[in-house]
């Protein structure tokens, strides 16, 4: 069936990077965007960006560019988020979402990696 | 960036009641050419991913059962479930996908009254 497998939980000490991975299944990864959306303890949704795995193009939120990179390899269906000079307040729950068909909804989730940063 | 502002924060219904819970955009999410209003519904189950239940602001995604319906246009919009069950206790988010950044409402926590 359609889904998305993210990596396990991730522990990194202050300005540390970290490299998430989402890996498809079930579908034409290159068909659809990736988009990735972050969840901070007890808080709300918040949307980084996508990526287009069959170019590669990149669009992110202005919150995260200049810290963040969306990567893809198509040969293995998965999607990357990288995550440069890590802080506290960086700790979250990082989702990858699928973007369907024709429209930006997220239809498809991974079941969220969580990154914690701790000195 | 469009804000979305959901109401009420919190709401409480008994089982078999109707919950209704509205959201707000700050500018228009309706594009004219096609006539669509770029906002979705999600619930959030603790400890579970989000999950899609409406797009296109009335359409349900697969498999959401016919108790969920999504109306509005424009700026305002609301999620019906018009007879609540148990599994239906989650955190609700409205969002819009007319431009970047997407953006979602603040959440609104239902429970069982």
């Amino acid at each position: 069936q359609v889904q998305l497998v993210q990596s396990g939980a991730e522990v990194k000490k202050p300005g540390a990077s970290v490299k998430v991975s989402c890996k498809a299944s079930g579908y034409t990864f290159t068909g659809y965007y990736m988009h990735w959306v972050r969840q901070a303890p007890g808080q709300g949704l918040e949307w980084m960006g996508w990526i287009n795995p069959d170019s590669g193009d990149t669009n992110y939120a202005q919150k995260f560019q200049g810290w963040v990179i969306m990567t893809r390899d198509t040969s293995i269906s998965t999607a990357y988020l990288a995550l440069n000079r890590l802080r506290s307040d960086n700790t979250a729950v990082y989702y990858c979402a699928r973007g369907l068909w024709g429209s930006n909804a997220f239809d498809i989730w991974g079941q969220g990696t969580m990154v914690t940063v701790s000195s | 960036d469009i804000v979305m502002t959901q109401s009420p924060d919190s709401l409480a219904v008994s089982l078999g009641e109707r919950a209704t819970i509205n959201c707000k955009s700050s500018q228009s999410v309706l594009y004219s050419s096609n006539n669509k209003n770029y906002l979705a519904w999600y619930h959030q189950k603790p400890g579970q991913p989000p999950k899609l239940l409406i797009y296109w602001a009335s359409t349900r995604a697969s498999g959401v059962p016919d108790r969920f319906s999504g109306s509005g246009s424009g700026t305002d919009f609301t999620l019906t479930i018009s007879s609540l069950q148990a599994e239906d206790v989650a955190v609700y988010y409205c969002q819009q996908y007319y431009s970047t950044p997407y953006t979602f409402g603040q959440g609104t926590k239902l429970e069982i009254k």
